[in-house]
């Protein structure tokens, strides 16, 4: 159980074109999910946090502008780079908790999304 | 920076010896996690150690919590090649708040 999908797995895109990524709670319903990226052999910084059905909390120094986050349903967040640049290029990770199965904070994480922009 | 950090950044160890990674960590915590990456892929939660915790195991895994250093260290024993990959500790703030801050990350050789 506690399974966590990520859409696509890998991603090429032109500079100045806009790139989604969904993340899915397979099996459980999350309570939170959180977006995170990470540079080559660098740790995982959090972009946001969002909840279903409210806005996301962006970490300071994430562009909401950029990062559209989007969190329609309890199993399903989307995190949607607009106009991207090279400089995004990067791994993008999404993890998914959920208050039933564990009350410690526990995070489920996704496989990632490699993003390149071209 | 609440960011933990991690010791060694890097460390190569033969098949069948024992591997230590230590985690330090700056304010109050409610619990600290250590997760496994592999490369170019996701985490996998490898043990969760609540701050009124000293030791945890679980398999080869030893935690250990040391709130007064705030420091953790993990041991994993008899390493087997397909422990390769980088692990990081993530601490969850007092607060209630559910964000947890990964450290910098140890990378685990193991080599056959």
């Amino acid at each position: 159980g506690a399974v966590v999908s990520q859409h696509p797995s890998r991603v090429i895109c032109k500079s100045g074109t806009s790139v989604k990524i969904e993340c899915r709670s397979l099996d459980f319903q999350a309570t939170t999910m959180f977006w995170y990226r990470q540079f080559p052999k660098q740790s995982l910084m959090l972009m946001a946090t969002s909840n279903e059905g409210s806005k996301a909390t962006y970490e300071q120094g994430v562009e909401k502008d950029k990062f559209l986050i989007n969190h329609a349903s309890l199993t399903l967040s989307t995190l949607t780079v607009t106009s991207a640049h090279p400089e995004d290029s990067s791994f993008y990770i999404c993890s998914a908790t959920s208050s039933r199965l564990s009350s410690y904070n526990e995070q489920f994480f996704g496989p990632g999304t490699r993003l390149t922009v071209l | 920076s609440q960011q933990g950090e991690e010791d060694p950044q890097a460390l190569s160890i033969q098949e069948g010896e024992n591997a230590t990674m230590n985690c330090s960590y700056k304010t109050s915590i409610n619990n600290l996690q250590w997760y496994r990456q592999n490369s170019g892929r996701g985490l996998v939660h490898l043990i969760l150690i609540r701050s009124n915790e000293r030791e945890k195991h679980s398999g080869r895994l030893r935690v250990t919590l040391d709130t007064s250093k705030k420091s953790s260290s993990l041991l994993i024993t008899a390493s087997r090649a397909a422990d390769t990959a980088s692990y990081f500790c993530a601490t969850a703030h007092s607060g209630g708040y559910q964000k947890v801050t990964f450290g910098t990350g140890t990378k685990l050789q193991v080599i056959p």
